[in-house]
């Protein structure tokens, strides 16, 4: 159970075009997701928390213009990656967490999408 | 920012042997997290152990927390080539729902 399923896993695109990623919890219902984002051999960085009906919160230094978050449904949110550019490669990764304030409960993770931007 | 500082960064070992890593942190906290990832993988929750517990154990695994020195241990035993990966740890801080992680340790077990 609590799988969470993230596509595409590779995106390769020119410089300027925006990119969405899904994040889809599949066997449960998360009211809070997740964005991350992890540099080559480096540890997860918290983008922001995606709340289900209401606007994300962003971490400090993450442009809320540049990574836009949608989180429609109880088991989908959405990070779109406005004009990319190469400095926003990147591999992200999105996670899901069952239950409201469920602060004691593990979060499931996506497989991450690797995002190299040419 | 990361509050989690992990020793060592890097372990290699040899299969059946033991691996221990540990994991410091800076805050207060409602429990923390062990994760492994895989390389170019997503990471996957390992066990879960809360402020008022000491030791928690999984197969394997044996998890050990000293709320006093903000510190805690992953030890896998006996392990395997299979258990190479990346392993993190992470905090839930008493209030709050958003997990930091440590820097991570990579584990080689070699055949």
């Amino acid at each position: 159970g609590a799988v969470v399923s993230q596509h595409p896993s590779r995106v390769i695109c020119k410089s300027g075009t925006s990119v969405k990623i899904e994040c889809r919890s599949l066997d449960f219902q998360a009211t809070t997701m997740f964005w991350y984002r992890q540099f080559p051999k480096q540890s997860l960085m918290l983008m922001a928390t995606s709340n289900e009906g209401s606007k994300a919160t962003y971490e400090q230094g993450v442009e809320k213009d540049k990574f836009l978050i949608n989180h429609a449904s109880l088991t989908l949110s959405t990070l779109t990656v406005t004009s990319a550019h190469p400095e926003d490669s990147s591999f992200y990764i999105c996670s899901a967490r069952v239950g409201v304030g469920a602060v004691g409960q593990p979060q499931h993770f996506g497989d991450g999408t690797r995002l190299s931007i040419l | 920012s990361q509050q989690g500082e992990e020793d060592p960064q890097a372990l290699s070992i040899q299969e059946g042997e033991n691996a221990t890593m540990n994991c410091s942190y800076k805050t207060s906290i409602n429990n923390l997290q062990w994760y492994r990832q895989n390389s170019g993988r997503g990471l996957v929750h390992l066990i879960l152990i809360r402020s008022n517990e000491r030791e928690k154990h999984s197969g394997r695994l044996r998890v050990t927390l000293d709320t006093s020195k903000k510190s805690s241990s992953l030890l896998i035993t006996a392990s395997r080539a299979a258990d190479t990966a990346s392993y993190f740890c992470a905090t839930a801080e008493t209030s709050g729902s958003r997990l930091t992680f440590g820097e991570g340790t990579q584990l080689t077990v070699n055949p």
